[in-house]
């Protein structure tokens, strides 16, 4: 079974700009959870969906956005670029049972 | 306001001996911790979990205690191996509105096993 892809690995953006991530959760998973990881804060949750409505957000600004869709595929979008947004930005899919979730190995976003 | 807390960033331990990695937790409606694994470039992966009903759960070299008077967990790996220098995150579990489970992770350790 594949397991959870993101897309692209590595991104550079000017500040100020926008944009957008993307996560193939594993097949059959429908919650999709993202997280930024900054040195020394560990992972910080940012939000949570499962078919396609966002359950649980965590405390980030409204610039930071996503949604899914039907085939669970999520994006995430950054509007408005700050250098304190550079982070690996991690996508985690799990199914509705799950204690465990199961990452992505991440995008790399380095704002300019 | 950081509910999980790793406090040693750095951990070295020569081959073939015991590794504690350690992690305090805050919030007693926790019910359920994991310790996830993680290579640079790559994402965490799941390592082991216990549920906080139990006090204790191994998996071959791995076994994790929670004391939840102390509101602390710990990781034993033995016999720790090179291959197992890696940031070691904690994080604990409970449900949140609409059904959801979030995961409240830890800011990591880096072990360094020294061969």
């Amino acid at each position: 079974k594949a397991g959870v892809t993101q897309t692209p690995r590595y991104l550079i953006k000017t500040r100020g700009q926008q944009v957008t991530l993307s996560c193939s959760p594993i097949s059959g998973h429908r919650s999709v959870s993202w997280y930024q990881q900054t040195p020394g804060q560990g992972l910080q949750f940012l939000f949570e969906y499962f078919s396609e409505t966002q359950r649980n957000k965590g405390n980030f600004p409204g610039r930071f956005s996503g949604r899914q869709f039907s085939n669970s595929r999520s994006e995430m979008n950054v509007s408005t670029l700050e250098l304190g947004d550079s982070a690996l930005y991690l996508c985690a899919s799990s199914t509705a049972l799950d204690y465990e979730q199961y990452f992505g190995p991440g995008t790399r976003l380095t704002v300019t | 306001d950081q509910q999980v807390k790793q406090n040693s960033p750095s951990l070295s331990v020569q081959e073939g001996r015991i590794s504690i990695l350690n992690c305090d937790y805050t919030n007693s409606m926790f019910d359920y911790f994991l310790w996830y694994k993680k290579y640079p470039a790559e994402g965490p992966t799941f390592l082991i979990s216990i549920s906080s009903i139990k006090d204790k759960n191994e998996d071959g070299r791995f076994t994790v205690f929670l004391n939840k008077s102390a509101k602390h967990l710990s990781l034993h790996i033995v016999p720790s191996q090179p291959g197992d220098s890696a940031v070691y995150f904690c994080a604990a579990s409970l449900f949140s509105s609409g059904s959801a489970r979030q995961l409240t992770f830890g800011s990591g350790t880096q072990l360094t096993v020294l061969p």
